[in-house]
C-alpha cells in the first residue's frame, strides 16, 4: 500500500536555527514527490516537485531533496514567517492519473 | 491567474440540511479533485474528475456526497442530508494533466 510519513509532528525553532523535516515514503512506483506549505485558514501551496532521486530544489531558505525512501526539506536560517504546516505528497505511477497521496504534516513554528 | 476560487469560504449549518460547496478551477486545466481535511485524517482525495467525467470517486464517504462538473468552469460537492461529522475543510485543487495541483482557499464547513 503507498503511504506517506512525515516527521517530526511538530517543530519548534528559534528565528536563525537551521534544520530539517522528513517526508519518508512507501510507493510501488514513483512520478514525483511534492511539497505544500500551508498557512492557518489557507489551502495549501506548491512549493516544489522531485522527480529523480539526487535532485534537488531551492527557494529562499528551503531546499528539498529526494532519495529512493525518503525527502528532507532543509530550512536554513528561519524566520517567523516559515512558521506553517509543510505537506509531503507522493505521486505514484500506477492509476493512471494524477493521484496524490498526502503525509499528515509537519507544524513548523519558529520564534523570534 | 485567479486561481481556483472556491464558495462559500464558510458555511454553518444544522443537521439535515442540504450543503452545496462550489468551484471554478483554474483556466486550461482539465483535472479537477475535491478533498475534505480533518485534524484526524489529514488531507483525503474524495472525488477526482478528468475532462469533466468523474474517474474515481472511492474516496466519496457515502451516498449523502454526490458532486458534478457540469463544465469545464464549474464543480459542486453536495451533502444532503448533511451530519455533524461531516464537519471540515473541503479543498478543490485543479491540475493539467499530471503536472501540479493547485488548491483552492477552502471551505469551511460546521454542521451543527
Amino acid at each position: 500500500e503507498d503511504q506517506v510519513t512525515q516527521s517530526p509532528e511538530a517543530l519548534r525553532l528559534q528565528e536563525g536555527e537551521s534544520s530539517s523535516l522528513n517526508c519518508s515514503y512507501t510507493v510501488s512506483g514513483l512520478r514525483g514527490l511534492f511539497w505544500y506549505r500551508q498557512d492557518p485558514g489557507k489551502g495549501p501551496e506548491f512549493l516544489f516537485t522531485l522527480y529523480s532521486a539526487g535532485e534537488e530544489k531551492e527557494k529562499e531558505r528551503l531546499k528539498a531533496t529526494l532519495t529512493k525512501k525518503e525527502s528532507f526539506l532543509h530550512i536554513t536560517a528561519p524566520k517567523p514567517e516559515d512558521s506553517a504546516t509543510y505537506l509531503c505528497a507522493v505521486q505514484p505511477n500506477s492509476g493512471g492519473y494524477n493521484k496524490l497521496i498526502f503525509g499528515a504534516g509537519t507544524r513548523l513554528a519558529v520564534h523570534p | 491567474d485567479a486561481g481556483v476560487i472556491q464558495s462559500p469560504r464558510h458555511e454553518v449549518t444544522e443537521m439535515g440540511q442540504e450543503v452545496t460547496l462550489r468551484c471554478k478551477p483554474i483556466s486550461g486545466h482539465n483535472s479537477l479533485f475535491w478533498y475534505r481535511q480533518t485534524m484526524m485524517r489529514g488531507l483525503e482525495l474524495l472525488i477526482y474528475f478528468n475532462n469533466n467525467v468523474p474517474i474515481d470517486d472511492s474516496g466519496m464517504p457515502e451516498d449523502r456526497f454526490s458532486a458534478k462538473m457540469p463544465n469545464a468552469s464549474f464543480s459542486t460537492l453536495k451533502i444532503q442530508p448533511s451530519e455533524p461529522r461531516d464537519s471540515a475543510v473541503y479543498f478543490c485543487a485543479s491540475s493539467s494533466g499530471f503536472d501540479t495541483q493547485y488548491f483552492g482557499p477552502g471551505t469551511r464547513l460546521t454542521v451543527l
